[in-house]
């Protein structure tokens, strides 16, 4: 089963900044966190990934709380294109590292 | 930008028929999984693959799968005798480090519709 607990879904307006929490309370000092997304009818996609430090792209960053027990994914300026379900994974020992999905966030972005 | 490709994009198939699922991974990579995806459900791990051997299987995936790397570009999911319940959406995915920060790319997907 899947490590990480998150919101059904959320909704947000276009080119406003978009909070994703997730939770992960019996995460391990090895277990990084990982984010993918699924956009309508594609393959899941890669997003970012972290282990303790807060990680930025271009695109969105990863806050991670100094616990370590939850995380938050944060898009600067949402676009329709970003409509999506969003994953947060552990890959951890105890799954080999394999990917465990939950049923994720389905992020709605409203024009 | 490379990407996997996967083909065919969608298959019908009679129950019982054998299907195999093509896959051609990232050119560089070492790592290849295969994953499924039911209408409306979650995504689940079935398979992964590194130098020409399974490394690790989930319980979905008995003996009616296998999978094979024939000729060092292409991936395959052979599915034996398919049944009704086999019908999916099913994800290659190839990366080129594995463990905890290996970051995985995947394909668009096969359908597969099992009648």
């Amino acid at each position: 089963d899947a490590k990480t607990t998150q919101p059904n879904s959320m909704e947000s307006n276009e080119e406003e900044p978009v909070h994703l929490p997730c939770n992960h309370s019996t995460i391990s000092g090895t277990d990084y966190i990982h984010w993918y997304r699924q956009l309508p009818s594609q393959g899941p996609e890669y997003v970012i990934h972290g282990l303790t430090s807060n990680v930025n792209n271009r695109m969105v960053s990863l806050a991670i709380a100094e616990d370590r027990k939850s995380s938050t994914l944060i898009l600067h300026r949402a676009t329709l294109r970003d409509a999506a379900v969003y994953y947060c994974i552990l890959r951890d020992e105890d799954s080999n590292y394999q990917l465990i999905w939950g049923a994720g966030t389905k992020l709605i972005i409203k024009p | 930008e490379p990407e996997v490709t996967q083909t065919p994009s969608h298959q019908v198939t009679q129950m019982g028929q054998e299907v195999i699922l093509r896959c051609v991974p990232i050119s560089n990579h070492l790592y290849f999984y295969w994953y499924r995806q039911i209408l409306g459900q979650k995504v689940e791990f079935l398979v992964s693959f590194y130098n020409n051997e399974i490394s690790e299987k989930s319980e979905i995936f008995d003996d009616q799968f296998s999978v094979e790397r024939p000729d060092g570009s292409n991936f395959t999911l052979k599915i034996r005798s398919t049944k009704l319940e086999d019908s999916a959406m099913y994800f290659c995915a190839s990366s080129y480090w594995a463990g905890e920060a290996g970051e995985l790319f995947f394909g668009e997907g096969s359908r597969l519709t099992v009648l």
